[in-house]
């Protein structure tokens, strides 16, 4: 099983849809982050958090360290939001490592 | 500044022949880390560096070395490539006690 598992792996929306992006892991964490990766290429920091919430335009990531659970959310979506999304964790205990989930490609539709 | 630069950005191999793959980083960070994106699977760690002269084994370092003689350069080398290394390589840096890591533009390797 691997350590950082998303839902959905492909996601479909139309213009001005919430989405949702989940992210569950199973080991003890330092921070947990999001990215962003556009079509051939590279990849961009979205988010690092290890509590609570971050908002960043119409951008939101929470996250609830009990249950291991993060999720991305995108307001009112715009196909310059399509894009891969990628949840990677830094592992708990001094490790200067992340572990990545396989990512979300997400599709939004005019 | 420039970030996180990767040289080349392209690359055709035959089998058995060797390449280095630059990355350089002037954000002055300790850590450099290099890493493999292949289809369907996650970003997968080849080897890391937490400070220049140090290098450490990731995930999967099979046939692949490392050197990270200055700070702000991590070489990745294949002795003897192999199709299995086709795959898009991605080198990512980050300051000491902040997590967030800063990714290159990637090399696109293709091994024939």
């Amino acid at each position: 099983k691997n350590e950082v598992e998303q839902s959905p792996q492909n996601l479909t929306a139309q213009e001005e849809e919430f989405i949702t992006i989940n992210c569950s892991y199973s080991v003890g964490i330092s921070a947990l982050h999001w990215l962003q990766q556009h079509p051939g290429g590279g990849i961009v920091s979205l988010f690092m958090l290890s509590s609570g919430k971050k908002k960043h335009g119409r951008l939101i990531a929470t996250i609830n360290i009990q249950e291991k659970h993060s999720s991305l959310h995108i307001t009112a979506s715009h196909p310059r939001d399509s894009a891969v999304y990628i949840c990677a964790v830094g592992i708990q205990g001094g490790s200067e490592k992340l572990v990545f989930g396989k990512g979300t490609k997400l599709t939004v539709n005019p | 500044n420039a970030g996180v630069t990767q040289t080349p950005k392209f690359r055709v191999l035959k089998t058995g022949q060797s390449m280095t793959l630059l990355c350089a980083q002037d954000m002055n960070h300790e850590y450099m880390y290099w890493y493999r994106q292949d289809p369907g699977m996650g970003l997968r760690l080849i080897h890391y560096s937490v400070g220049e002269g140090t290098t450490a084994k990731g995930e999967v370092p099979d046939g692949y070395n490392v050197s990270r003689l200055k700070k702000q350069n991590f070489l990745l080398g294949l002795e003897s490539a192999a199709p299995s290394q086709t795959s898009v390589y991605f080198c990512a840096s980050r300051d000491t006690g902040y997590n967030e890591q800063f990714f290159g533009p990637g090399t696109r390797l293709t091994v024939l």
